[in-house]
């Protein structure tokens, strides 16, 4: 079936040094990938998505790239704030239903000054 | 708009007592979810609905009930609580047409079971 496997935290950074995140999928046809942050006591909100091979998506100075021949969507950003600390969940949503999501198990950041 | 609520933000709740959590949202998605978040664990999908009157389980269906009786609303209904269903519960909603398009959550419900 379709799942998501994220790389395991918690991860520790200082301020300014450069973050990847792991994140592959197994799923069959075309799935939408998404990342998703979460902020201490909130819900979770869209941080960026890609929705077709090759496809980029950026916000916030965060990037991830569609690879399908990899099946993998990593998370990247070149500098990392304090304001960074949170969990990172990947997601994808399956090609042929749309009607479920499936989620990583998240990726604790804390981002030290 | 004010996208997804949810209430109550808390809530302790005695071994057997039952209650709702409630969900709103007011983007008239079709699709909503309910979702639950134990320490440490990714999301794990309760059930969901793709439209009015329409409701199926997720991976983790056991010990709750849900209604769909307008688009706004999706209800999830614990009967008998138990300590096993202390966790975080989130509603989420998403755009049914293309499956380019991202899910929205709201604030999520802390349940504590003792």
């Amino acid at each position: 079936g379709d799942s998501v496997t994220q790389m395991e935290g918690p991860v520790t950074l200082s301020e300014e040094a450069c973050l990847t995140i792991n994140c592959t999928y197994t799923a069959t046809g075309y799935p939408s990938l998404f990342w998703y942050v979460q902020y201490p006591g909130e819900g979770l909100q869209l941080l960026l998505k890609a929705t077709k091979a090759d496809d980029k998506g950026s916000n916030k100075g965060f990037e991830a790239t569609y690879r399908k021949e990899t099946t993998s969507f990593h998370l990247e950003k070149g500098s990392v704030q304090v304001s960074d600390s949170a969990v990172y969940f990947c997601a994808l949503r399956p090609s042929n239903t749309g009607n479920q999501f499936y989620f990583g198990t998240g990726t604790s950041l804390t981002v030290i000054p | 708009n004010a996208g997804v609520t949810q209430t109550p933000k808390f809530r302790i709740l005695k071994i057997g007592q039952s209650m709702t959590l409630q969900c709103t949202q007011d983007m008239n998605h079709n699709y909503m979810y309910w979702y639950r978040q134990d320490p440490g664990m990714g999301l794990k999908l309760i059930y969901y609905s793709v439209g009015a009157g329409i409701t199926d389980k997720g991976e983790v269906p056991n010990g709750y009930n849900v209604s769909r009786s307008t688009t706004e609303d999706f209800p999830l209904r614990l009967e008998l609580a138990a300590p096993s269903q202390t966790s975080v519960y989130f509603c989420a909603s998403s755009y049914p047409e293309t499956r380019r398009n991202e899910q929205f959550f709201g604030p999520g419900t802390r349940l504590t079971v003792l």
